[in-house]
């Protein structure tokens, strides 16, 4: 069981937009930065999204982060076939003194 | 550009040992925190530890899961952090990544390519 919740999969159509969601708590999401990161199949995870809302040198504007109090969001427009990919949500965890990531949520570009 | 390279993996019997390392290039090797993750075959990633720079004394913290099994260390002059795998278990069997966090203001990490452990008799 992971410290942060993300939906398990998500869909959308080619051009659609598609939001996943990452739920922790005080400990981590609620007082540390939040980055997101993606993983297509069969490589590394690479950096998206650091500091809850930043993008890495690199990155689309299509890709952008929220965070509201507990909660952090990954926003994805324009959907393109090649973002089929597996998305991590990762934190700073205060009590557990530990890097802490989402279960991962598995992106289908219908 | 940031480029990290692991390499030591392979396939290794129940109970045995192994030592991960990870070459580091293209920034500044002593401030940054080096962080060691891993992924099992089909799960998501899972945290092992990390290892902070000279300016904090090089203090190394641990998943709790990975206490006592798992040493992480660095070495400076070589731009290489090491990850040193005891008593290894078919469960330990992924994909080991390094992973650089540039500064503790911020949350960012910098991946590696992986280096698979198997594990198995």
């Amino acid at each position: 069981q992971s410290v942060l919740t993300q939906p398990p999969s998500v869909s959308a159509a080619p051009g659609q937009e598609v939001t996943i969601s990452c739920s922790g708590s005080d400990s981590n999401i609620g007082n540390n930065f939040v980055s997101w990161y993606q993983q297509l199949p069969g490589t590394a995870p690479k950096l998206l999204i650091y500091d809850d809302d930043e993008r890495p040198s690199g990155i689309p504007d299509r890709f952008s982060g929220s965070k509201s109090g507990t909660s952090a969001t990954l926003d994805i427009t324009g959907l393109q076939t090649g973002d089929e990919a597996d998305y991590y949500c990762g934190t700073w965890d205060s009590t557990l003194t530990a890097v802490v990531f989402g279960g991962g949520t598995t992106l289908t570009v219908l | 550009e940031v480029q990290l390279v692991e390499s030591g993996g392979g396939l290794v019997q129940p109970g045995g040992s192994l030592k991960l390392s990870c070459a580091a290039s293209g920034f500044s090797f002593s401030g940054a925190t080096m962080h060691w993750v891993r992924q099992a075959p089909g799960k998501g990633l899972e945290w092992i530890g990390r290892i902070r720079s000279r300016a904090n004394n090089f203090a190394t913290t641990y998943a709790a899961s990975m206490q006592g099994r798992f040493t992480i260390s660095r070495d400076d002059s070589q731009t290489t952090a090491f990850l040193q795998l005891n008593s290894l278990a078919p469960e330990d069997t992924a994909v080991y990544y390094c992973a650089r966090r540039p500064t503790t203001g911020t949350f960012r990490l910098d991946w590696g390519l992986g280096t698979l452990v198997t594990v198995s008799s």
